[in-house]
């Protein structure tokens, strides 16, 4: 399964975009990409989930491209609530159970 | 609202205990996890179970058994427990994947052992 690589961290301002970017240079054809989102002393949530292309939901936007050896998830407007650790995830449709997650991004959104 | 629960936030056992961890889904999801959490080695799959009584070893099994009699409730079970299994121990669970698609991953809180 692909080895997933992502920055330990980074930092942004109330308002900004931020896009944190998962390099998975191995991924498979029938791999999908999931990003999760985890605060302190709880599990992670599910952000977003995608195979190709671009996807976008309520809080976020996932652009893959073309060659998905990578995947970048886009925060609009960020708020100090988003202040958390970021979680790519590869797992593959053949198995429920292949999969690897990435080592986080602990984002640090300031005032 | 889905819930995944965990049996306890933290725990603290000694060397050579034998320690269970527990979750429990209300989701009716096919397929339950264990995974543990350190720091900067993001989340380790420990074993996966896919129905009641069927199980497969996951990234990290070593050191660990789990138990699945009902299919709301998937066991963690530290045979004897050791110092390098202090942790952070997260349950998910997820429905299986529709063809073509990928699986969304329910977690609980975590369970914080400490293994003196």
């Amino acid at each position: 399964l692909a080895k997933t690589t992502q920055p330990i961290s980074m930092d942004s301002y109330e308002g900004q975009e931020v896009n944190i970017t998962c390099s998975h240079n191995n991924i498979a054809t029938n791999d999908y990409i999931t990003w999760y989102q985890q605060f302190p002393s709880q599990g992670p949530r599910f952000i977003i989930q995608g195979y190709k292309t671009k996807v976008k939901n309520e809080v976020a936007s996932l652009f893959i491209p073309a060659d998905r050896k990578s995947s970048t998830l886009s925060l609009p407007r960020v708020s100090l609530s988003d202040t958390a650790v970021y979680y790519c995830l590869v797992g593959s449709m053949d198995s429920s159970y292949k999969l690897i997650f990435g080592s986080g991004t602990r984002l640090l959104v300031r005032p | 609202d889905v819930k995944v629960t965990q049996s306890s936030r933290y725990l603290v056992k000694r060397t050579g205990e034998k320690v269970f961890l527990e979750c429990v889904q209300d989701m009716d999801h096919e397929n339950m996890f264990w995974y543990r959490q350190d720091p900067g080695l993001g989340l380790r799959l420990i074993y996966f179970s896919y129905d009641v009584k069927m199980k497969e070893k996951g990234d990290i099994p070593e050191g660990y058994s789990v138990s699945r009699e009902k299919k709301e409730r998937f066991s963690l079970i530290l045979e004897s427990a050791s110092t390098n299994q202090t942790s952070m121990y997260l349950c998910a669970s997820s429905k299986p994947g529709l063809a073509g698609g990928g699986e969304t991953q329910y977690f609980g809180p975590g369970t914080r052992l400490l293994v003196l």
